[in-house]
């Protein structure tokens, strides 16, 4: 099983900061099956990025993905209030389909 | 619009079964593959089952291998999950979710959850 580790746990900041959010693969993630996931409290989680750096359909461009290997990243440039929510990355190269444990974001 | 509709949770004792069933509108339904994936209480997302477009592949994560069964019905756009012998840590926000495609590929629609809780 490919364990995904998210850092940090929770990051507070203001809008406007900009926000790095890191998840560590205890394997090699080939073919950059990697993704994030945005979710809100009383909402379905809404897919970010794709493919590591892939933006899906609707997605704002200040999110943007990068990374390889067993290290991944999600940048968002600019904070925006609608930004404060949790973050979970997840790999899909292999069965169980593992997500991180998630980052908060948070308003400083 | 793309849709997804789950049903079927509720409150259900330890050792006792449920089924949870997943409708789908609003897109071709056997172009995608589906998974289930759930939340307990504080916790994070949980991937639990994926099943291919012909369900000839089928996964579980072994917290359920064996007790939960994913099926999949595309003549009435339906995604099920059988979940027998359940214990109090099965419970939890129910999500069927969408692989945007038939095979390795990120989930991207969500249903809004259908809530599970084991208790006696």
């Amino acid at each position: 099983e490919i364990v995904l580790t998210q850092s940090p746990g929770t990051l507070s900041l203001s809008p406007g900061e900009r926000a790095t959010l890191s998840c560590r693969a205890s394997q090699s993630v080939s073919g950059s099956y990697l993704a994030w996931y945005q979710h809100k409290p009383g909402q379905a989680p809404r897919l970010l990025i794709y493919g590591t750096s892939t933006r899906a359909t609707g997605v704002p461009d200040r999110f943007s993905g990068g990374g390889s290997g067993t290290d991944f990243t999600l940048t968002i440039s600019r904070l925006e209030p609608e930004d404060f929510a949790m973050y979970y990355c997840q790999q899909y190269v292999r069965s169980p389909y593992t997500f991180g444990q998630g980052t908060k974001l948070e308003i400083k | 619009e793309e849709q997804l509709v789950e049903s079927g949770g509720g409150l259900v004792q330890p050792g006792g079964s449920l089924r949870l069933s997943c409708a789908a509108s609003g897109f071709t339904f056997t172009g995608y593959s589906m998974n289930w994936v759930r939340q307990a209480p504080g916790k994070g997302l949980e991937w639990i089952s994926y099943i291919s477009v012909t369900s000839t592949t089928i996964y579980y994560a072994d917290s359920v291998q064996g007790r939960f069964a994913v099926s999949r019905d595309n003549a009435k756009n339906s995604l099920y999950l059988q979940m027998n012998s359940l214990r109090a840590e099965d419970t939890a926000l129910f999500y069927c979710a969408r692989a945007n495609g038939d095979g390795r590929y990120a989930f991207d629609i969500w249903g809004q959850g259908t809530m599970v809780v084991v208790s006696s």
